[in-house]
């Protein structure tokens, strides 16, 4: 099982500046990451798949990088919107696993 | 436009099995490469994948949850069922069917199931 270690829990920030949350995996998994938001009372949204490609409608303040263990989900510019929970997932190898998540807030 | 939706009983007892569906439009399940799968959220908690059914009939499961999961697929009905057997207060939680291509992309707004005697 290939576990996501995602930083940091909790990330406090303001609207306007910029977000760097981490992902990094127990072992390589190449590119095969992707990030989710999720807010309350919602399902998850996929943004970011295979590491860096921005998923159908998502705004271009969003931004994937790394490859092999270490990954990085970026956000430009804070929107109000934006604050929610990020998720981690690889498909690299089975079973399927998610990071534990990092709460964006205010 | 996909969507997807979960049904099933919200509130189960300990040892009771769980018997969710997930009816789905927009999109077949006997296209190539498509998968429909399950992932579950305790509350407050992160998410869990479960379990995954292909389009060619293959299935996946987490491993410590195999024995308890079953994942079938009706195509002519665009469904897919997840059973849970043995169902214990820990298995509370929001239940999601999401469809996969690569990762998953469309999901369903999710059913809270609560586990309690």
């Amino acid at each position: 099982e290939i576990v996501l270690t995602q930083s940091p829990a909790s990330l406090s920030l303001s609207p306007g500046e910029r977000a760097t949350l981490s992902c990094r995996a127990s072992q390589s998994i190449r590119s095969l990451i992707a990030w989710y938001q999720q807010k309350p009372g919602q399902p998850p949204r996929l943004l970011i798949y295979d590491a860096s490609n921005r998923a159908t409608g998502i705004p271009a303040r969003f931004s994937g990088s790394g490859s092999g263990t270490d990954f990085s989900l970026a956000i430009s510019s804070l929107e109000p919107e934006d604050f929610a929970v990020y998720y981690c997932q690889q498909r690299s190898s089975w079973p399927l696993t998610f990071g534990q998540g990092t709460r964006l807030e205010i | 436009q996909i969507t997807l939706k979960e049904s099933g009983p919200t509130l189960v007892k300990p040892t009771q099995t769980l018997t969710l569906t997930c009816t789905f439009s927009g999109f077949s399940l006997s296209t190539n490469g498509v998968g429909v799968g399950w992932i579950r959220q305790p509350p407050g908690k992160a998410l869990e994948w479960l379990a995954i059914i292909y389009w060619n009939g293959d299935e996946y499961y987490w491993p410590s949850l195999k024995d308890r999961l079953t994942i079938t697929k009706d195509t002519s009905k665009n469904q897919v069922v997840l059973t849970m057997t043995n169902m214990d207060p820990v298995d509370t939680a929001t239940y999601y069917c999401a469809q996969r291509r690569l990762f998953f992309d469309s999901w369903g707004q999710g059913i809270l199931v609560s586990v309690s005697s």
